[in-house]
């Protein structure tokens, strides 16, 4: 299957300072990135999507502020946490499409970030 | 948006098949059934996904009924390395998103 890299794999940051996380296609252009986070023992969490060239769409409850993503070439997004706290700590996850828009397409994902703020 | 229900867990010998149901009473006719599974602070990995007839891969099979409101997701000899979270997701029918449920933890005994 189709490769997405993520990194880093883990970071620890202290609080008040900013962290990016870099979502790589490696084998193909991706159109679309999804962000996602995974807090202990739940499920993911749909942040936001981000389209080449154009502004992220957030999800609901979701802070644009907060987490700035950038879809700047079709290889690459970036998400990164502004001013980071003890409750951003989390597990955080791309995936990318080559956004054909179509249902029956397979999405794959990064191996995830693991942000843990001090 | 179609959602979809997954026993809490399950318990599978190793060996055997392990069949992982999802009900998805309110998918609609071009709502693809799509699984997924999650290990420990991993990504998740792509199984296998169909519309109505049913799918075989190298990692499983999906059986969907006819009326498209349930399927089964079959791992025929399963191993301890199949010990993850499962996730059932209907695809969004705008867009390209995936919301994922609360799935079902798989634990594969020996």
């Amino acid at each position: 299957g189709a490769v997405v890299s993520q990194h880093p794999s883990w970071v620890i940051c202290k609080s008040g300072t900013s962290v990016k996380i870099e979502c790589r296609s490696l084998d193909f252009q991706a159109t679309t990135m999804f962000w996602y986070r995974q807090f202990p023992k739940q499920s993911l969490m749909l942040m936001a999507t981000s389209n080449e060239g154009s502004k992220a769409t957030y999800e609901q409850g979701v802070e644009k502020d907060k987490f700035l993503i950038n879809h700047a070439s079709l290889t690459l997004s970036t998400l990164t946490v502004t001013s980071a706290h003890p409750e951003d700590s989390s597990f955080y996850i791309c995936s990318a499409s080559a956004g054909t828009g179509a249902t029956n397409e397979k999405l794959f994902f990064g191996s995830g970030t693991q942000l843990s703020v001090l | 948006d179609a959602k979809t229900t997954q026993p809490t867990s399950m318990d599978c010998a190793e060996g055997r098949a392990a069949n992982l149901p999802c009900n998805h009473s309110t998918i609609s006719g071009n709502e693809y059934v799509y699984w997924y599974r999650q290990i420990h602070s991993q990504g998740p990995q792509y199984i296998i996904h169909g519309l109505k007839n049913n799918e075989t891969n190298e990692m499983a099979s999906l059986i969907i009924t006819e009326d498209r409101k349930s399927s089964t997701l079959i791992l025929p000899h399963a191993t301890l390395r199949d010990t993850a979270v499962y996730y059932c997701i209907v695809r969004v029918g705008y867009g390209n998103k995936l919301v994922f449920g609360a799935g079902t933890i798989l634990r594969v005994k020996s």
